[in-house]
């Protein structure tokens, strides 16, 4: 079975420009979480939909980050304008909404701003 | 106090040791608990999961859970040097659609 599909899995532009990050979830999961992970920072939970809607975005660090959920199987993480201090790896991961199941983590997309 | 805390490392052990990894956490409504382990420019890959008291055992690792001390472990035996990477406390509460709360990490480097 496929896993969660991240894309880009590279991703480097210039300070200002719009940057959009993309997952696949796993077939059947209704759940769906974006993660930051830097050094400084660890992993961070940015936002997580249930059923293609967003529960918690209390994570998400300011406005310029933005994420949609159109349907079970897309999900896009949308930075604009994008700075520096974004440069980290995002993760996307998905599971089922119950208690007892773990969350499956894609590949990451390594992000830098420069 | 952060809600999930791991033994801060980094933690070096020699090939053949057994490496023990400590994580304590608030929530007392806790119900699921995770360790995942993440080489160096991977993803989180889960591998290990635990929900009631007790042991749970498979292969080398071993988890460990004590709810009434908030206390969760992983064992790992003979641990070898591929056993080298950051492993992840994760913990999960009862309605919380999956969401995972997860400790900050702790290196582990098995040297040969």
């Amino acid at each position: 079975d496929a896993g969660v599909i991240q894309s880009p899995r590279h991703e480097v532009t210039e300070m200002g420009q719009e940057v959009t990050l993309r997952c696949k979830p796993i077939s059947g999961h209704n759940s769906l979480f974006w993660y930051r992970q830097t050094m400084m920072r660890g992993l961070e939970l940015l936002i997580y939909f249930n059923n293609n809607v967003p529960i918690d975005d209390s994570g998400m660090p300011e406005d310029r980050f933005s994420a949609k959920m159109p349907n079970a199987s897309f999900s896009t993480l949308k930075i604009q304008p994008s700075e520096p201090r974004d440069s980290a790896v995002y993760f996307c991961a998905s599971s089922f909404d119950r208690a007892d199941q773990p969350q499956h983590f894609g590949d990451g997309t390594r992000l830098s701003i420069l | 106090q952060k809600e999930v805390e791991q033994n801060s490392g980094p933690l070096s052990v020699p090939e053949g040791a057994i490496a023990s990894l400590n994580c304590t956490y608030s929530d007392r409504g806790s119900q699921s608990f995770f360790w995942y382990r993440q080489y160096s420019g991977k993803s989180p890959e889960l591998i290990m999961s635990i929900y009631s008291n007790g042991d749970k055992e498979d292969g080398r690792f071993t988890a460990q859970l004590n709810k009434a001390s908030q206390y969760v472990s992983l064992l790992i035996r003979d641990s070898q040097p591929s056993d080298s990477a950051t492993y992840l406390c994760a913990v999960q509460g009862g309605t919380s659609y999956g969401k995972l709360t997860f400790g900050q990490g702790t290196i582990l480097t098995v040297h040969p």
